[in-house]
């Protein structure tokens, strides 16, 4: 069964003081591992696909990076509009539709 | 261009009563999918459909039920509410291969459906 565990649950941080966020995942064969933010009230908003360990991708102060067992996304100075919920997930190989399976999410507040 | 467009966004019903949503999908988008997301369980997936066939299936109980039309805009179904279905209703669509590296598709989700049942 496919599993995504993502970490920390919530990240209080300054504005300007960078980290990350993890999300660990077991799946039979990657397809694809996505991340997602969420606004409060709203649908999820696509970030980044990544597909084969190694691969990174860079969106304004956000990148995202993929290993065989993990992925970080990396903030890089945070403001107060980065606040939300972000989401990870993973679509398998062995499966030819577009299931996803999600973690539970790290809730990234930034203070001014 | 037009996102995955759901309706309604807020509802209430009472126990034992039944509800469905609607779901547009992206222009061009065969491929939608609904979630269920609740404090507790978080995102969990109900079912997908292409082509107006379901081509997968969650762990959910059978008064859980869905359907898709030629025009890929599709509905999802509970019957005999409970109170534990309370939650927030996501729609997703996407072209049939998303998450391809080939294909480099993608899947969109809708703000979803508020469903509070009393």
């Amino acid at each position: 069964e496919d599993q995504v565990t993502q970490s920390p649950e919530a990240l209080r941080l300054q504005e300007g003081e960078s980290s990350s966020l993890n999300c660990s995942y077991t799946v039979s064969g990657l397809r694809g591992l996505f991340w997602y933010r969420q606004d409060p009230g709203k649908g999820p908003e696509f970030l980044f696909t990544l597909y084969s360990a190694g691969e990174e991708k860079e969106k304004e102060r956000l990148k995202a990076t993929l290993t065989k067992k993990e992925s970080f996304l990396h903030i890089t100075a945070p403001k107060p509009e980065d606040s939300a919920t972000y989401l990870c997930a993973v679509q398998p190989s062995n499966n030819a539709g577009n299931m996803l399976t999600f973690g539970g999410g790290t809730r990234l507040m930034v203070k001014p | 261009k037009a996102g995955v467009t759901q309706t309604p966004r807020y509802l209430i019903k009472t126990r034992g009563q039944q509800v469905t949503l609607s779901c547009s999908p992206i222009s061009g988008h065969r491929s939608v999918s609904w979630y269920q997301q609740t404090p507790g369980q978080g995102l969990q997936f109900l079912f997908e459909y292409f082509s107006e066939t379901q081509r997968n299936k969650g762990n959910f109980p059978g008064r859980f039920s869905g359907r898709q039309f030629s025009n890929s805009r599709s509905e999802m179904n509970v019957s005999t509410l409970e109170l534990g279905d309370s939650a927030l209703y996501l729609c997703a669509s996407s072209l049939p291969s998303a998450g391809d590296l080939h294909s480099g598709n993608t899947i969109y989700f809708g703000e979803g459906s508020w469903l509070t049942v009393v």
